[in-house]
C-alpha cells in the first residue's frame, strides 16, 4: 500500500492567515491526489482533485500543488469557516488516506 | 441532487455479523463504482472496499485490515450498496460511509458521500 505522510498534524491559525498544508506519499503518485475537508459530524466534502483542480463550488481561496511525491494544499486567506479536517488521498492505486490535519481558528 | 443514505448500523458483540445498506439516488446507480470508507472514533479515514461498475466487470478491492471479512456487494435494480461485515472486531467500530467514485480529469475520487452510520462492535 502507499502511505501518505501529511503535516502538520494539527495547526491554529488567525483569520486571513495564509495556511499550507503538506502531503507525501511513500513512492510517486505522479498527480493522482486529492484533497478533503470535514466538519465535525459530518462526512467529508471534496475540495482538490488531480493534485491542482479545484472542485465546482469550492471557495478560490483554496489551492492545490504538486506532484510526484510531494503535494501541498493551501487556504490563502483563512476564513472562521474554514475549520475542519484536513485529509489528503492518493488514487494511483487502490485508495489510502493522510492521517489528517485539524485547522483551529484562533 | 445526489443523496446516499447509510443504514443497518448498530450495536453487534465480536464475531458476529452486521450488512449495512447505502441506497442511492439522483443519478444513474449503474454507472459509477462505489466505496466504502470507515472513521474509527476520533480518529482518520480509513478505506474499506469498493466495487467496479457491472461495465467495468463489477469486480471488487478490499483494505488488508477487512480482507477476507468483508463484502461489497451492489443491487443496480435497488439502486443500493452494500456492506456485509463478518467476523467482526473491536477495531471495526467505526462510522462507515459509502460514497461514488467518480473520474475527474482523469482522477478517481470519492465525489459524493453519505451521512455516515455507526457500527459498534463490543461485547
Amino acid at each position: 500500500d502507499i502511505q501518505m505522510t501529511q503535516s502538520p498534524s494539527s495547526l491554529s491559525a488567525s483569520v486571513g492567515d495564509r495556511v499550507t498544508i503538506t502531503c507525501r506519499a511513500s513512492q510517486t503518485i505522479a498527480s493522482y491526489l486529492n484533497w478533503y475537508q470535514q466538519k465535525p459530524g459530518k462526512a467529508p466534502n471534496l475540495l482538490i482533485y488531480a493534485a491542482s483542480s479545484l472542485q465546482s463550488g469550492v471557495p478560490s481561496r483554496f489551492s492545490g500543488s504538486g506532484s510526484g511525491t510531494d503535494f501541498t494544499l493551501s487556504i490563502s486567506s483563512l476564513q472562521p469557516e474554514d475549520f475542519g479536517t484536513y485529509y489528503c488521498q492518493q488514487s494511483y492505486n487502490t485508495p489510502t488516506f493522510g492521517q489528517g490535519t485539524k485547522v483551529e481558528i484562533k | 441532487e445526489v443523496q446516499l443514505v447509510e443504514s443497518g448500523g448498530g450495536l453487534v458483540k465480536p464475531g458476529g455479523s452486521l450488512r449495512l445498506s447505502c441506497a442511492a439516488s439522483g443519478f444513474i446507480f449503474s454507472d459509477p463504482w462505489m466505496s466504502w470508507v470507515r472513521q474509527a472514533p476520533g480518529k482518520g479515514l480509513e478505506w474499506v472496499g469498493r466495487i467496479k461498475s457491472k461495465t467495468d466487470g463489477g469486480t471488487t478491492d478490499y483494505a488488508a485490515p477487512v480482507k477476507g471479512r468483508f463484502t461489497v456487494s451492489r443491487d443496480d435494480s435497488k439502486n443500493t450498496l452494500y456492506l456485509q461485515m463478518d467476523s467482526l472486531k473491536t477495531e471495526d467500530t467505526a462510522v462507515y460511509y459509502c460514497s461514488t467514485l467518480l473520474t475527474f480529469g482523469g482522477v478517481i475520487v470519492m465525489a459524493y458521500w453519505g451521512q455516515g452510520t455507526l457500527v459498534t462492535v463490543s461485547s
